[in-house]
C-alpha cells in the first residue's frame, strides 16, 4: 500500500529556507501517471496547494508563491522535495506531501509535520 | 480569501442528512473537477469525491457529490458522530493557474 512520509527540520529561522522531504514507499515515484504535489495548513486555517512535480521533473508552483518555491525529484530514491526560501512566520503550517492524478485529485496524502518560523 | 466559498459550519443530530455546498465561478467550479476531502481532527484529509461525483475505493456511498453550475454539493446521508470533521472542497483555477481550496465546513454532529 501506497505511503508517504515527509521528513525534515520542525523549526526555521525567519528569512532562511525550509527543506522538506516526502519519501514514497509501498509503490515507485515513476509509476503511472501521477503528480506528486506539496499542500499546507497553517494553524486552524484552510489549506493551501504549494506545487507539484511529474516524474520528468516538470513542475507547477503556486503563482503566490512561485519565486521561493523549487520542487524537485529524485527518482532513484523514490522520493521529492520542497524548498521554500526567504520564510516568514506567515510560513508556519503543517506542510503535507501527497500524490496527485492527472485530474488534480489528490488521491493520497502525507501525515503532514508541522514546521514553525521562529527565532 | 478563498475563490470559494464555503459555510463555516454545519451541524445536525444523528441520522441526518445534511449538505455542504462550495461556491465558485466559471474559472474554477464552472469548468473544472471538483473533489472533496475530509479532515478528521487532528488528522490529513482524506479523499472523498473526484471527478465531481465519483468515490474512491473504500469510501461509504451515505457520501456522495454533485455539480450545478458554479457550485458544488457535498452530501452526506445517515450522519454519525464518526462524521465530525471539517469538510474541504477542492478544484484547478485556469485564471489563477493553481489549485485552489475551499476554506472549509466544520460539521458537528449534535
Amino acid at each position: 500500500q501506497l505511503q508517504l512520509h515527509e521528513s525534515g527540520p520542525g523549526l526555521v529561522r525567519p528569512s532562511e529556507t525550509l527543506s522538506l522531504t516526502c519519501n514514497v514507499s509501498g509503490g515507485s515515484i515513476t509509476s503511472d501517471n501521477y503528480y506528486w504535489g506539496w499542500i499546507r495548513q497553517p494553524p486552524g486555517k484552510g489549506l493551501e496547494w504549494i506545487g507539484n512535480i511529474y516524474d520528468t521533473g516538470s513542475t507547477y508552483y503556486n503563482p503566490s508563491l512561485k519565486s521561493r518555491v523549487t520542487i524537485s525529484v529524485d527518482t532513484s530514491e523514490n522520493h521529492f522535495s520542497l524548498r521554500l526560501s526567504s520564510v516568514t512566520a506567515a510560513d508556519t503550517a503543517v506542510y503535507y506531501c501527497a500524490r496527485l492524478s492527472d485530474w488534480g485529485e489528490i488521491q493520497k496524502w502525507g501525515q503532514g509535520t508541522l514546521v514553525t518560523v521562529s527565532s | 480569501q478563498s475563490v470559494l466559498t464555503q459555510p463555516p459550519s454545519l451541524s445536525a443530530a444523528p441520522g441526518q442528512r445534511v449538505t455542504i455546498s462550495c461556491s465558485g465561478g466559471t474559472s474554477n467550479i464552472g469548468t473544472q473537477y471538483v473533489s472533496w476531502y475530509q479532515q478528521l481532527p487532528g488528522t490529513a484529509p482524506k479523499l472523498l469525491i473526484y471527478e465531481n461525483n465519483k468515490r474512491p475505493s473504500g469510501i461509504s456511498d451515505r457520501f456522495s457529490g454533485s455539480k450545478s453550475g458554479t457550485s458544488a454539493t457535498l452530501g452526506i446521508t445517515g450522519l454519525q458522530t464518526g462524521d465530525e470533521a471539517d469538510y474541504h472542497c477542492a478544484t484547478w483555477d485556469s485564471s489563477l493557474s493553481a489549485h485552489v481550496f475551499g476554506p472549509g465546513t466544520e460539521v458537528t454532529v449534535l
